[in-house]
């Protein structure tokens, strides 16, 4: 059975600077996606950054990026320059790729991350 | 504007009675997805369709059900049978054509409330 487990229920970070948001997974599948979704106070997720288990490079994605150790099976998120409006929850999820067919995806618990000037 | 639309905002029902949660997306995508999410806690998946009139169950699908009669819609209902129904629900879509196109998109969500 997949798991995600992110241990920082609660981050703080100055404005402009960078943070890291932890993220680990179980899986014994040998293929797999990790995605990391923004929650806002609003309640919609919005889709942040992807990776998949094979690929070569960290995915980046304007200031964000994802911090890939697959030996480590940790998909750590790095956001740089904070600004005010990455306050919100943020979530790590899993998706294993070698079912075949649908695309359910494994949430951790999630990390808020408050942005301060 | 294309996007994922979920009515109602806020949505409150009486112990015993059957709601119904409306998803609908025009983005012409072929899954579609239902999440609950507790307090404190990320999301968990009740049902998911890859096409019309087609659908399976996910890990907390008891006390719900749903239908997949045209692709734009995935309407969800919370039965009396779902015991603690008080939760954000968020509905997904996503296209599932190849595996890095397969990323989910969510919509704006219902807060049910059970008085």
């Amino acid at each position: 059975a997949q798991k995600i487990t992110q241990t920082q229920p609660g981050m703080f970070v100055q404005e402009k600077e960078a943070v890291t948001l932890d993220c680990t997974y179980d899986t014994s599948d040998p293929s797999y996606g990790l995605f990391w979704y923004k929650q806002p106070s609003s309640g919609e997720m919005i889709f942040l950054i992807y990776q998949g288990s094979y690929d070569q490079q960290n995915a980046t994605e304007g200031r964000y990026s994802l911090n890939f150790q697959k030996a480590r099976k940790s998909a750590n998120l790095v956001i740089s320059a904070s600004q005010l409006g990455d306050s919100a929850m943020y979530f790590c999820a899993m998706r294993e790729e070698n079912t075949g067919t649908a695309s359910k995806l494994t949430f951790g618990t999630g990390t808020r991350l408050q942005v301060t000037l | 504007d294309g996007g994922i639309t979920q009515s109602p905002k806020y949505l409150f029902r009486k112990e015993g009675q059957n709601v119904t949660l409306s998803c609908e997306q025009n983005l012409n995508h072929d899954a579609m997805y239902w999440y609950r999410q507790d307090p404190g806690q990320g999301l968990r998946l009740i049902y998911y369709s890859q096409i019309v009139n087609d659908f399976q169950k996910g890990d907390i699908a008891e006390g719900y059900s749903v239908s997949r009669e045209k692709k734009e819609s995935f309407p969800l209902t919370v039965t009396s049978a779902q015991k603690n129904p008080t939760a954000f629900y968020l509905c997904a879509s996503s296209i599932v054509r190849t595996r890095r196109t397969d990323t989910q998109y969510f919509g704006p969500g219902t807060r049910l409330t059970v008085l």
